[in-house]
């Protein structure tokens, strides 16, 4: 009865410096999305997943990138972390159309 | 882009009081849904609201629809201390995938 788990949960990077974070659901649901959470701002969308092997980008792509090779699984990578990428990061999935997300605790990262 | 845009942005109640929370967006939607987040948390869905809906109830929870004014409300009723929490409202803009689009969210604190 896990849901949606992420992975790590906090990390400190350098500016520069690459890493992956992972997303795990055991729904089998189709569609997986990673948002950012900054003070104020509420919830915006990086990219998105409709099933294995699509993504396609949000609102704040820029920086980011992912993939979707196995159902279960949605990734997501920063190729050169910059000081602007400090953020509380979540993924969330849903069945499809007109369904309330499942989110995961999110990741805090910061770049220092 | 924020879509949706809570009101108040914050809210301070007595246990046993009522809280209600309003949300304004600007596009066509086919649903819209509001969410739960407590401190240091992910998002907890609560209910999902469809265009052609008017109102849904959830045990204390009521929340109505008016697609001609864009807006939506959320009521809590006879509110508890751990009612305290961020809530989100977020619509799914019509045009599929469930993209969500989340406002900044309304702060409540409930003081036994």
């Amino acid at each position: 009865n896990a849901g949606v788990t992420q992975t790590p949960k906090f990390r400190v990077l350098k500016t520069g410096q690459s890493m992956t974070l992972l997303c795990a659901q055991d729904m089998n649901h189709e569609y997986m999305y990673w948002y950012r959470q900054d003070p104020g701002m509420g919830l915006r969308l990086i990219h998105y997943s409709v099933g294995e092997g699509t993504t396609a980008k949000g609102e704040v792509p820029d920086g980011y990138n992912v993939s979707r090779l196995k159902k279960q699984n949605f990734l997501l990578g920063l190729e050169s972390a910059a000081p602007s990428q400090t953020s509380v990061y979540f993924c969330a999935s849903s069945r499809t159309d007109n369904y309330g997300y499942t989110f995961g605790s999110g990741t805090r990262l910061t770049v220092v | 882009s924020q879509q949706g845009e809570e009101d108040p942005q914050a809210l301070s109640i007595q246990e046993g009081e009522n809280a209600t929370m309003n949300c304004s967006y600007k596009t066509s939607i086919n649903n819209l849904q509001w969410y739960r987040q407590n401190s240091g948390r992910g998002l907890v869905h609560l209910i999902l609201i469809r265009s052609n809906e008017r109102e849904k109830h959830s045990g204390r929870l009521r929340v109505t629809l008016d697609t001609s004014k864009k807006s939506s409300s959320l009521l809590i009723t006879a509110s508890r201390a751990a009612d305290t929490a961020s809530y989100f409202c977020a619509t799914g803009p019509s045009g599929g995938y469930n993209k969500l689009i989340f406002g900044a969210g309304t702060r409540l604190a409930v003081h036994p």
